[in-house]
C-alpha cells in the first residue's frame, strides 16, 4: 500500500466546516482514497472512499485532486460528535490487499 | 442488515491461558481483517483472510498468535499464552472483496491480562 501523509492533530468550532488534508504523491492508478474515523474507545468507522472524481455521502465529502495526489475530507459543519482521529489510507482495488492504517489527523472540535 | 460482531467486548485472562476472539462478518462478506491498538496508539495490521485462506499474515507475531476463518462460522484469533504485552483492544473488520469496496469494523475485543 501506497503511503499517506496527514498533519497529526487540526482544530475546528462547532458548526464550521473543516478540511482534512491527505497527501499520496506516490499513489497508482488503480489505488481507492478511504477515509475512516475513530471515536474515542469505539471501532473504526467508515466515512467515504473514491477513485477519482468526488464524492459525496451523508457524512462527508471527499475532494480529490486532479493529478491525484492528494485529496480532502469535508465536514460540512463540525459537530462535537466528530471529534476523533481521522485516517486516510490508499488500497489497491485488487484482491488480496489489505487496509494499512497510519498514525491519522486527531480532530478537536471546540464548542 | 447486523454490523461486524466481535465477542467478547471484554476478555480477561491469566498470564500463560489462551484468548479467543471471535468475529463475525457482515452477512455477504467474505474477507476479514484483524487488526490490534495498543493504548493511546494506532491500528496495527495483523492478519487478512478469506474464507478458509490466510491471504496476508505479515502483521502476525511470529509465536503465540494463529488466525483462521472456517468455512462455516466466524473467524478466530487465537493467543495462546498470553503475556501482559498481549493486553490491548483487537479489532475485527469485513468487506465483500470486490474491487474498490469499503470494509466495516466491529467494537473490538478488550483484552486484558492480569
Amino acid at each position: 500500500d501506497a503511503k499517506t501523509t496527514q498533519p497529526n492533530s487540526m482544530e475546528s468550532n462547532e458548526e464550521e466546516p473543516v478540511h482534512l488534508p491527505c497527501n499520496h504523491s506516490t499513489i497508482s492508478g488503480t489505488d481507492y482514497i478511504h477515509w475512516y474515523r475513530q471515536l474515542p474507545s469505539q471501532g473504526p468507522e467508515y466515512v467515504i472512499h473514491g477513485l477519482t472524481s468526488n464524492v459525496n455521502n451523508r457524512m462527508a465529502s471527499l475532494a480529490i485532486a486532479e493529478d491525484r495526489k492528494s485529496s480532502t475530507l469535508i465536514l460540512h459543519r463540525a459537530t462535537l460528535r466528530d471529534a476523533a482521529v481521522y485516517y486516510c489510507i490508499l488500497r489497491d482495488g485488487g484482491d488480496g490487499q489489505n487496509f494499512v492504517f497510519g498514525p491519522g489527523t486527531r480532530l478537536s472540535v471546540l464548542p | 442488515n447486523a454490523g461486524v460482531m466481535q465477542n467478547p467486548r471484554h476478555l480477561v485472562r491469566r498470564r500463560g491461558q489462551e484468548a479467543r476472539l471471535r468475529c463475525s462478518p457482515m452477512k455477504g462478506h467474505s474477507h476479514v481483517y484483524w487488526y490490534r491498538q495498543l493504548p493511546e496508539e494506532g491500528l496495527k495490521f495483523m492478519v487478512y483472510l478469506q474464507k478458509e485462506n490466510i491471504i496476508d499474515e505479515s502483521g502476525m507475531p511470529k509465536e503465540r498468535f494463529s488466525a483462521e476463518f472456517p468455512k462455516e462460522g466466524p473467524s478466530i484469533l487465537r493467543i495462546q499464552q498470553v503475556v501482559r504485552g498481549d493486553s490491548a483492544a483487537y479489532f475485527c473488520a469485513s468487506s465483500p472483496g470486490k474491487r474498490g469496496t469499503e470494509a466495516f469494523f466491529g467494537q473490538g475485543t478488550r483484552l486484558t491480562v492480569v
